[in-house]
């Protein structure tokens, strides 16, 4: 069965670096998200890209934040300088219908850890 | 905006017992709610969704929900809770409007007991 993929599983970085998120989404799938789960709190939406623009994004997806689908397959999360309270679990999920209803797939995350 | 209220972060039910998680949304119109659970190490996994089709949904595992508008929930039921299922239980909201993100609920940690 098809399945998003994310690398790496786990990303340490010293406060201030730019990190970059990598997700394979599934082939064929149209819409795609960014998510994030700080320790202990809630899954928070960050973003979704469609047609090969931002959608929607959240008030946390600030100018730090940057995403980008540079071949056709690949869908990445750049963090321009990363903060202490950058560090989360990163998700990515894709869709392939453009319903509201339609299911989102997501990925296994990578954790990020800014020290 | 559209939210969703997990009451009960951590739920124990023995092996063989039901298991009931509940989730309340808050919606000015119908909404598509899902269930989304977590198992440790891994990503999200849809277990059922309400899309304002059947009102009683059943899901992956065994698992069913019943969307109850006057009551403004969509709590999560499986008659008979298998090791298996110790998890974390994720209920989710889309918002109102074109946008299709989804917002969470803050989880429930379900622990099995044998």
């Amino acid at each position: 069965e098809p399945e998003v993929t994310q690398t790496p599983s786990h990303q340490v970085t010293q406060m201030g670096q730019e990190v970059i998120l990598r997700c394979v989404p599934i082939s064929n799938h149209l819409y795609f998200y960014w998510y994030r789960q700080i320790l202990g709190q809630k899954v928070e939406f960050l973003v979704s890209f469609y047609n090969n623009e931002i959608s929607e994004k959240s008030e946390i997806f600030d100018d730090q934040f940057s995403v980008e689908r540079p071949d056709g397959s690949n869908f990445t999360l750049k963090i321009r300088s990363t903060k202490l309270e950058d560090s989360a679990m990163y998700f990515c999920a894709s869709v392939a219908g453009t319903g509201k209803g339609d299911t989102q797939y997501f990925g296994p995350g990578t954790r990020l850890t800014v020290l | 905006a559209q939210s969703v209220t997990q009451l009960g972060s951590h739920v124990s039910v023995s092996e063989g017992a039901l298991v009931l998680l509940r989730c309340n949304y808050s919606s000015s119109v119908p909404p598509y709610l899902f269930w989304y659970v977590q198992y440790p190490n891994q990503g999200l996994q849809l277990l059922l969704k309400y899309t304002s089709a059947a009102t009683l949904v059943k899901g992956i595992n065994g698992f069913e929900a019943e969307f109850k508008k006057s009551e403004t929930s969509f709590h999560l039921t499986k008659p008979s809770a298998h090791m298996s299922d110790a998890a974390e239980y994720f209920c989710a909201v889309t918002p109102s409007g074109s946008a299709r993100q989804l917002t969470f609920g803050s989880g429930t940690q379900l622990t099995v007991l044998p």
